[in-house]
């Protein structure tokens, strides 16, 4: 059973657009959502975290917008780069537990 | 450098042979994980360990084992029992405890299994 449910499952958009990755959640005890990007043939790489205290974390290029009310998610990209191409995880946990973590969206930005 | 060492990179099993993965890490993390990767399944969770000598199954444990005799190693043995293991199994860590609430997972670069 997916705990956290990601879409959309693939992204093109063109070098300088916003892709927008949207996750979402029913767990209320889950207290910590990273992303993670991952290229191929490597493992993932923690890229921004957030806490559900906060409705906004900024990191650079890469934004996560969080509703604790809708139990929703999501990560911006802003001025996207060829670069970004990678496939893109969103994850939450609980207190003390393993990540759960969304099927992935792969991300293809064209020059 | 402190890391997560995933080894071998590639590995091939034969009908009815089981196969074990190593992961290490010193970064002094308690806990440590291991994950299977699929097309368009996302990483689901097989062991996690969050202290020596101690580990629970998660989600698809079945055909699959582990051990945590010390505290950098946590290898992942393919058993037989497992029919349909070709993926790309990635390991990770972490601390725990107080320091482990929002303490990221840091992970290897996998090992992908295929069968023969």
């Amino acid at each position: 059973q997916q705990q956290v449910k990601q879409s959309p499952q693939s992204l093109i958009v063109q070098k300088g657009g916003i892709p927008i990755i949207n996750c979402a959640y029913e767990n209320t005890a889950f207290d910590y959502f990273p992303w993670y990007q991952q290229f191929p043939g490597k493992g993932p790489a923690l890229l921004i975290a957030i806490r559900p205290d906060v409705s906004e974390k900024k990191e650079g290029r890469f934004t996560i917008s969080f509703n604790k009310s809708a139990k929703q998610f999501s990560l911006h990209i802003m001025d996207s780069q060829p670069g970004d191409s990678a496939t893109y995880f969103c994850a939450a946990r609980a207190p003390l537990e393993a990540l759960n973590f969304g099927k992935g969206t792969s991300l293809l930005v064209t020059p | 450098d402190g890391g997560i060492t995933q080894s071998p990179k590639y590995l091939f099993r034969k009908e009815g042979q089981n196969v074990t993965l190593s992961c290490e890490q010193n970064l002094n993390h308690d806990a440590m994980y291991w994950y299977r990767q699929d097309p368009g399944q996302g990483l689901r969770l097989i062991y996690y360990s969050q202290i020596v000598n101690d580990f629970q199954k998660g989600d698809i444990a079945e055909g699959y084992s582990v051990s945590r005799e010390k505290k950098e190693s946590f290898p992942l043995t393919v058993t037989s029992a497992q029919k349909n293991p070709t993926a790309f199994y990635l390991c990770a860590s972490s601390f725990t405890g107080k320091l482990g609430n929002n303490q990221p997972q840091h992970f290897g670069d996998g090992t992908r299994l295929s069968i023969l």
